[in-house]
């Protein structure tokens, strides 16, 4: 089973609104990610969890604050967003084996900011 | 900051032609990773690669890890039409650092 797993699978809000985005796997994976995509562009890393502490943080504004309760779950907390900030919002998680480490993305939150 | 060439950027095929998709890097990966994205739907993966001159298959789909490590394809053999998506390559240098991924290739099968 490689499933990641997260909602809400659509959202919007406006840009006084306060939301939250959760990523859930059950893999024992050690490391979670949130990523952000725009139209036909790849995925961007905004956040890195390893062992459940932040260990990358790629210079996101801080209306956008990440959580990780425990090893299953991550989430994006939401605050005072722009309508640039519309996006799918990609959740993943990792863990190192043998062979390497793979990344595996859950069905993204589609985030529309008005 | 590392970038990935991917290529082609498009491409329009028929029905049971094979296709085949490359990635480029001006650095070396210790992983290539293949990605499958439908629209509004997380990239699915699709074919891991660990080891320089790894060949490895998923059923139609066929991947290599080159052996400089700077480079990677995907070929995918009698193309059918859910084949249809955007395929993503990706490179990591270890465990602990971010993926590097190309911009993606958009498949169009024509039926």
């Amino acid at each position: 089973d490689t499933e990641v797993t997260q909602t809400p699978k659509h959202l919007v809000m406006g840009m006084t609104n306060k939301k939250s985005l959760k990523c859930e796997q059950h893999m024992g994976h050690r490391a979670m990610y949130w990523y952000k995509q725009k139209a036909k562009k790849p995925p961007e890393l905004m956040f890195v969890y390893s062992y459940e502490k932040l260990s990358i943080n790629e210079s996101v504004p801080s209306r956008f604050s990440p959580e990780c309760p425990n090893s299953s779950l991550l989430n994006l907390h939401l605050h005072a967003l722009q309508p640039e900030d519309s996006a799918l919002y990609l959740c993943a998680s990792s863990q190192v084996s043998t062979g390497g480490e793979t990344q595996y993305f859950g069905p993204g939150t589609r985030l529309l900011v008005l | 900051g590392q970038q990935l060439n991917q290529s082609p950027q498009s491409m329009f095929i028929q029905e049971g032609e094979d296709v085949s998709m490359n990635c480029t890097s001006s650095s070396i990966f210790n992983t290539w990773l293949w990605y499958k994205q439908d629209p509004g739907e997380g990239p699915v993966l699709l074919i891991a690669l660990y080891k320089a001159g790894e060949l490895t298959s998923n059923g139609r789909l066929t991947a290599q890890f080159g052996i400089t490590r700077k480079d990677s394809f995907l070929n995918i053999s009698a193309s059918i039409p859910s084949d249809v998506g955007i395929y993503f390559c990706a490179g990591q240098w270890t465990g602990n650092t971010p993926l590097v991924f190309g911009k993606g290739t958009r498949l169009s099968v024509i039926a």
